[in-house]
């Protein structure tokens, strides 16, 4: 049972673009909601993280939107560049201390 | 401050073998995590260490597959024998250990396993 779901599994934009990358979760008891960046032949790397006591967090060209209600949440990225082509793992964590990840999204941005 | 490495990046090896990946966490984490992807998967939690003592090993797929970490320093993940279906890359996490709240994990490189 994936408890995890992520959408799209794949996106092609062009730079400038926004693209938007949605997760779904189904456990209520998850408190701390990551995303994760990886380059080809690098491990994952923390982008962005959300506490579900907020709807919001940006940093940078990074934004996620928390719906706590929906239980989704999503990343946008602003303004994107050829350099933010890479594979996005949303994840979810909780009194368990282990990840729940999504199965990823490989983004393309093209010049 | 070096990250976590993993040795060795790449494997290939026949049905039936031995294999044995090992983990070098950040030095004072505590914690350490191996997770696995399969090809076209979600990267899936197989086993947590705090320190020696094995957390949490719930995610180990079958008794093939044995971690240790010796003295609470590095680790190793050894597959004996080896399966077609046990193919994909394994990744080892540390973090700090603060008990109720999350701290960052950080990943290595992973090792790729071929499993012919």
């Amino acid at each position: 049972q994936q408890q995890v779901k992520q959408s799209p599994q794949s996106l092609i934009v062009q730079k400038g673009g926004i693209p938007i990358i949605n997760c779904a979760y189904e456990n209520t008891a998850f408190d701390y909601f990551p995303w994760y960046q990886q380059f080809p032949g690098k491990g994952p790397a923390l982008l962005i993280a959300i506490r579900p006591d907020v709807s919001e967090k940006k940093e940078g060209r990074f934004t996620i939107s928390f719906n706590k209600s929906a239980k989704q949440f999503s990343l946008h990225i602003m303004d994107s560049q050829p350099g933010d082509s890479a594979t996005y793992f949303c994840a979810v964590w909780g009194s368990n201390y282990k990840l729940t990840f999504g199965k990823g999204t490989l983004l393309t941005v093209n010049p | 401050e070096a990250g976590v490495t993993q040795f060795p990046s790449h494997s290939v090896i026949e049905k039936g073998q031995t294999v044995t990946l090992r983990c070098d966490p950040i030095s004072g984490h505590d914690n350490l995590y191996w997770y696995r992807r399969v090809m076209g998967k979600e990267i899936k939690f197989l086993l947590h260490f705090v320190k020696e003592s094995k957390q949490d090993e719930s995610g180990m797929p079958n008794n093939r597959f044995l971690a240790e970490r010796t003295g609470g320093t590095y680790s190793t993940l050894k597959v004996q024998p080896a399966e077609l279906e046990d193919s994909g890359v394994y990744f080892c996490a540390s973090s700090l250990l603060d008990r109720g709240r999350y701290n960052e994990q950080f990943f290595g490189p992973g090792t790729r396993l071929t499993v012919l």
